[in-house]
């Protein structure tokens, strides 16, 4: 089975750093972009990014870029989304989503982690 | 950017009645060489993740009922689920994935029950 698990919800100060994580399983994770998307509390999805586990090329939405950063370790299948100094706003449930074709990120999301609570306060 | 703007932000429904939501882009997502539409369709519950519903405008994933069809072409796409049944009750979000890294989400329509 195809799937994507997050780590655990997580509190934290702001100006601590923090990264939270997104295992694969079921398919080859080199071959598949992964995306990060959020959700802040009661309104809707923003996409942030996507990486490529196969090379880490990295595409960031302009909204978080320098923000935020992406990283994956292929040899645990895992992927990470870090912040090196969190605020209040970064209060959020953060999703990690796989796009429907390999090699490919200009795609729908058709497999998701279950999402990763971050408060910040 | 693409701005995604849906319509309405939320609607009642009667159980087995019609439901019709619009989404409506700042600029076109069809792409005329492969004549694909690149935008997307999901539903969201309460506490879960979103699920794919459409992809490529029309296409229902596979395990989706039928009752859910999506429709449109350039920049107005709609979402319909022709006859409402309980489990329906969400949130759903229309996405763009033609303009990159700027691909972006809607605003999302909350569908209740009447």
């Amino acid at each position: 089975e195809v799937q994507l698990v997050q780590s655990g919800a997580e509190v934290k100060k702001p100006g601590e750093s923090l990264k939270i994580s997104c295992k694969a399983s079921g398919y080859t994770f080199t071959n598949y972009w992964i995306g990060w998307v959020r959700q802040m509390p009661g309104r809707g999805l923003e996409w942030m990014g996507v990486i490529y586990p196969g090379d880490s090329d990295t595409r960031y939405s302009p909204s978080f870029q320098g923000q935020v950063t992406f990283s994956a370790d292929k040899s645990i299948s895992t992927a990470y989304l870090k912040w090196s100094s969190l605020t209040a706003s970064d209060t959020a449930t953060y999703y990690c989503a796989r796009p429907k074709y390999s090699n490919f990120y200009q795609d729908a999301f058709d497999i998701w982690g279950q999402g990763t609570m971050v408060t910040v306060s | 950017d693409i701005v995604m703007t849906q319509s309405p932000d939320s609607l009642a429904v009667s159980l087995g009645e019609r439901a019709t939501i619009n989404c409506k882009c700042s600029q076109s997502v069809l792409f005329t060489s492969s004549n694909k539409n690149y935008l997307a369709w999901y539903q969201q519950k309460p506490g879960q993740p979103p699920k794919l519903l459409i992809d490529w405008a029309s296409t229902r994933e596979s395990g989706v009922p039928d009752r859910f069809s999506g429709s449109g072409s350039g920049t107005d796409f709609t979402l319909t689920i022709s006859s409402l049944q309980a489990e329906d009750v969400a949130v759903y979000y229309c996405q763009q994935y033609y303009i990159t890294p700027l691909i972006t989400f809607g605003g999302g329509t909350k569908v209740e029950i009447k």
